[in-house]
Order: structure tokens, then C-alpha cells, then sequence
């Protein structure tokens, strides 16, 4: 256990709907990642927070949104969903000078 | 811009037999480096960091700067080590990895 918890683990949604999907890093962590996994990409990085402003911005679509809250818990908000953004989505946190540490994912398909 | 790539997207090896796979970067300064393993699409776990140069289930790697590479390595492949493998850097700490497309091992009693 990578003491990041991720909810929920799958979710099934129809296009043109908006999902949330909700990360609680590891004690103490301030900077929380978000990456997507596809089979045919790999791992992207999409966005990252330090401490609930937002640090770093990779491959994240306008559709896509994220927040960190006091608590520095993470939601990652996925909007007008399509096909292709089916895939995992893991969360990662870390502290200073400490590697990531990943959550399980969420794996989100949509039909 | 960083880049990290993993030439092999499969490697089969037969159980005992040497494993070694190759990561390759592209960073003008000193990044850290590390491995993670991810087994059957579950979460991916921290296998080794640079900097520590210690040894997690067999598996060493070592930093050659001139060479810009990071390969993995084990000296007898076991069946339980059959995974996906991703090399992955970081410019400084508290800064996104950026990661290899990574290397599905696979091995074969």
C-alpha cells in the first residue's frame, strides 16, 4: 500500500458526460500529479499540484480540470467525455526530496 | 526538453537467465532517475532511485552520464519479475516524472 488512495477504481460513463475522480495523497505529501495511462500513449502527465496552487501542466486537455483542496486532497474533473479518453488515471503524491508514490487508478471507460 | 526512452517495448527471457533492460535520457543538467514496475495494470511502484544505489528484489541499476543511460539489471530472472517496467526522470525534486514508454518482461520458465 502507497498510502495514496484514489476513488473510485472503475466508472463507467456515457460520452458528453462529466466525471470527478478524487485523490487523498500520502500523509504529509504537498505535491500531488496526475497522469493518464493508455495503452496506445503510455503515461502522460497531465497536471501537478503543490500545495493547492497549481505547479505544472503537461498534456491536459481544456475538457479537463483539476483542484487541491486545504485538506490537499485532489480531484481531477473530466468534462464532455469521449471514447478516447478512456484509460487509468493514476494520482501520485510526494514530499520534498521523496520519489512519487502512485494510487491504484481509476479506471474510467466511456461508451 | 526531457526525454526518456526504453528501445524495447518486450523482452522474453527464460527463468535464470540475465535480464537487463535499457533506459536511455536526454537532459542537458543532472536529473534523478528511477524505476518503476507495474504489475498487471495495477499501480506502479517505486523499484529503485538513482541516488540510493541500493538493490530491490535482485534488480540494480547504475547512472552512466556520459553514456546518458539508466539499464536495469538482474543477474537471474525469476517468473514473479514478469511486468511492465518504466524508466522515468525527474529534473528536481517535487517535479513531474517524465517516463519512458516502458518495457513489458516477460519471463518463461
Amino acid at each position: 500500500d502507497s498510502g495514496v488512495t484514489q476513488t473510485p477504481k472503475h466508472l463507467i460513463t456515457a460520452t458528453g458526460q462529466r466525471v470527478t475522480l478524487r485523490c487523498s495523497p500520502r500523509s504529509g505529501d504537498l505535491s500531488v500529479y496526475w497522469y493518464q495511462q493508455s495503452l496506445d500513449q503510455g503515461l502522460q502527465f497531465l497536471i501537478q499540484y503543490y500545495n493547492g496552487e497549481e505547479r505544472a501542466k503537461g498534456n491536459i486537455l481544456e475538457r479537463f480540470s483539476a483542484q487541491q483542496f486545504p485538506d490537499l486532497h485532489s480531484e481531477l474533473n473530466l468534462s464532455s467525455l469521449e471514447l478516447g479518453d478512456s484509460a487509468l488515471y493514476f494520482c501520485a503524491s510526494s514530499g520534498l526530496g521523496q520519489p512519487a508514490f502512485f494510487g491504484q487508478g481509476t479506471r474510467l471507460t466511456v461508451v | 526538453a526531457q526525454r526518456v526512452t526504453q528501445p524495447e517495448k518486450l523482452l522474453s527471457v527464460f527463468k535464470g537467465a540475465p535480464v537487463e533492460l535499457k533506459c536511455n535520457y536526454s537532459y542537458s543538467g543532472s536529473p534523478e532517475l528511477f524505476w518503476y514496475v507495474q504489475y498487471s495494470r495495477q499501480r506502479l511502484q517505486l523499484l529503485l532511485r538513482h541516488i540510493s544505489r541500493e538493490s530491490i528484489k535482485g534488480f540494480t541499476a547504475d547512472l552512466n552520464k556520459g553514456e546518458t543511460s539508466f539499464h536495469l539489471k538482474k543477474p537471474f530472472a525469476q517468473e514473479e519479475d514478469s511486468a511492465m517496467y518504466y524508466c522515468a526522470l525527474s529534473v528536481t525534486g517535487n517535479t513531474p516524472l517524465v517516463f519512458g514508454k516502458g518495457t513489458r518482461l516477460s519471463v518463461i520458465a
